[in-house]
């Protein structure tokens, strides 16, 4: 079985700052990771996939293997970054698995 | 209307009603899911439907039941609902089924369902 794990409910900081988000994965085969966001008022949506190894608003995320972590990652938040973060988890099968989420407050 | 299109977008049942949610995309694609998001758990896939055949269940009860007559439709049929079915039922589509592709699913804002 796989499951996904995000430790923080919450995370507040202020602007400028920089914000890292957790996440955790268990699962036996190779994985896929994937970050959505989901604004206030709008759908969720696809921020990045650790496979495209690609810096999207500023956000970069590793994946690491040998602590089957992927973390989300930005040096400098913005107030516009403002919104919950879903790690999810590809598996063989394709289907996705989601994390509890991650509300990130950016405060001025 | 372009996107994910979920109505309705709030109701309000009773335990004994029978009602139904619906979803629609245009976007082409040709796989659809039901994912339920409560308060306290993460998102919890329900259904996928991949070229308008259901393949994956989930294990959910069956007092929801799917429906998808083609690949732009979607449904979930709501009957004899408990208290705690309530929650934000999301639809999603992606470009292809089994085979996420880019793994990148579109949601609808979500149909909130509230069971008294």
């Amino acid at each position: 079985a796989q499951r996904v794990t995000q430790p923080e409910k919450l995370l507040s900081v202020f602007k400028g700052a920089p914000v890292e988000l957790k996440c955790n994965y268990s699962y036996s085969g190779s994985p896929e990771l994937f970050w959505y966001v989901q604004y206030s008022r709008q759908r969720l949506q696809l921020l990045l996939r650790h496979i495209s190894r690609e810096s999207i608003k500023g956000f970069t995320a590793d994946l690491n293997k040998g602590e089957t972590s992927f973390h989300l990652k930005k040096p400098f938040a913005q107030e516009e970054d403002s919104a919950m973060y879903y790690c999810a988890l590809r598996n063989a099968g394709n289907m996705l698995t989601f994390g509890g989420g991650t509300r990130l407050m950016v405060k001025p | 209307e372009t996107g994910v299109t979920q109505t309705p977008r709030h109701l309000v049942m009773g335990m004994t009603n029978k009602k139904s949610l619906k979803c629609e995309q245009h976007l082409g694609h040709n796989a659809m899911y039901w994912y339920k998001q409560s308060a306290k758990k993460p998102l919890e896939l329900m259904f996928v439907y991949s070229l308008e055949e259901r393949v994956e269940n989930n294990s959910v009860p069956s007092r929801f039941s799917p429906e998808c007559p083609n690949s732009s439709h979607l449904f979930l049929h709501l009957h004899t609902l408990q208290p705690e079915d309530s929650a934000l039922y999301l639809c999603a589509s992606s470009p292809r089924g089994g085979a996420l592709g880019s793994g990148e699913l579109f949601f609808g804002e979500g149909s909130r369902l509230t069971v008294l």
